[in-house]
């Protein structure tokens, strides 16, 4: 199993350009999740979904959109690029109960100019 | 507010001591886990222990384990034997609705030889 990937790895975006960040898990969990971690901080969470088709907004959603269209697949759209933004960007997928750990993917990296 | 608090922005110790690294959270639901992740220079997040809030014991996972004192609402995540490998920055994060976390800004941890 891949677990949680994301791509790309990088990427550098000028102010108002829009992007996608991909992220996928084959581990066929209903819940996933979108984080991102500015420097020397803990993880904020953005948008989580727990389900296909379903999803809601965490503590910093503005700037960003996310859909869920299948149950592996939860990209995360930046439309309007601002310096706010750069930032390391994490999804993570977990089952449903109590005691389930988060899988995290290795991140994006994006830094805006 | 559903709140995680690391009060310890850096610590520091030698090669085979033990180390306490602190957390102390704030929630009103009686239903609540705490996790506790490692995230070394390469970025990724490492899942290390859980603790659900009606646990009677305290969870251990080899060299980690967490001192659970739920009336003081603090889970600090203790290390026995330090390694060189585990110099990295560690996170404690509480589980909220449908699995979400909320994290703590985090604890450096540096250990010498």
């Amino acid at each position: 199993n891949a677990g949680v990937t994301q791509t790309p790895k990088f990427r550098i975006l000028k102010i108002g350009q829009s992007m996608t960040l991909q992220c996928t898990q084959d581990m066929n969990h209903n819940y996933m999740y979108w984080y991102r971690q500015d420097p020397g901080m803990g993880l904020k969470l953005i948008y989580y979904s727990v389900g296909a088709g379903i999803t809601d907004k965490g503590e910093v959603p503005n700037g960003y959109n996310v859909s869920r269209s299948t149950t592996e697949d939860f990209p995360l759209r930046l439309e309007l690029a601002a310096p706010s933004q750069t930032s390391v960007y994490f999804c993570a997928s977990s089952r449903e109960g109590g005691g389930e750990t988060q899988y995290f993917g290795p991140g994006t990296r994006l830094l805006v100019l | 507010a559903q709140k995680i608090t690391q009060t310890q922005p850096g610590m520091f110790v030698q090669e085979k001591e033990a180390v306490t690294l602190d957390c102390t959270y704030d929630t009103s639901d009686p239903s609540y886990g705490l996790f506790w992740y490692k995230q070394p220079s390469s970025g990724e997040m490492i899942f290390l222990i859980y603790q659900g809030s009606y646990d009677q014991q305290n969870a251990t996972e080899g060299r980690y384990s967490l001192n659970f004192q739920k009336a003081r609402k603090s889970a600090n995540l203790v290390i026995s034997a330090s390694q060189l490998g585990d110099s990295a920055m560690y996170f404690c994060a509480m589980r909220l609705d449908f699995q979400k976390l909320v994290f703590g800004t985090g604890t450096r941890l540096l250990v010498s030889p």
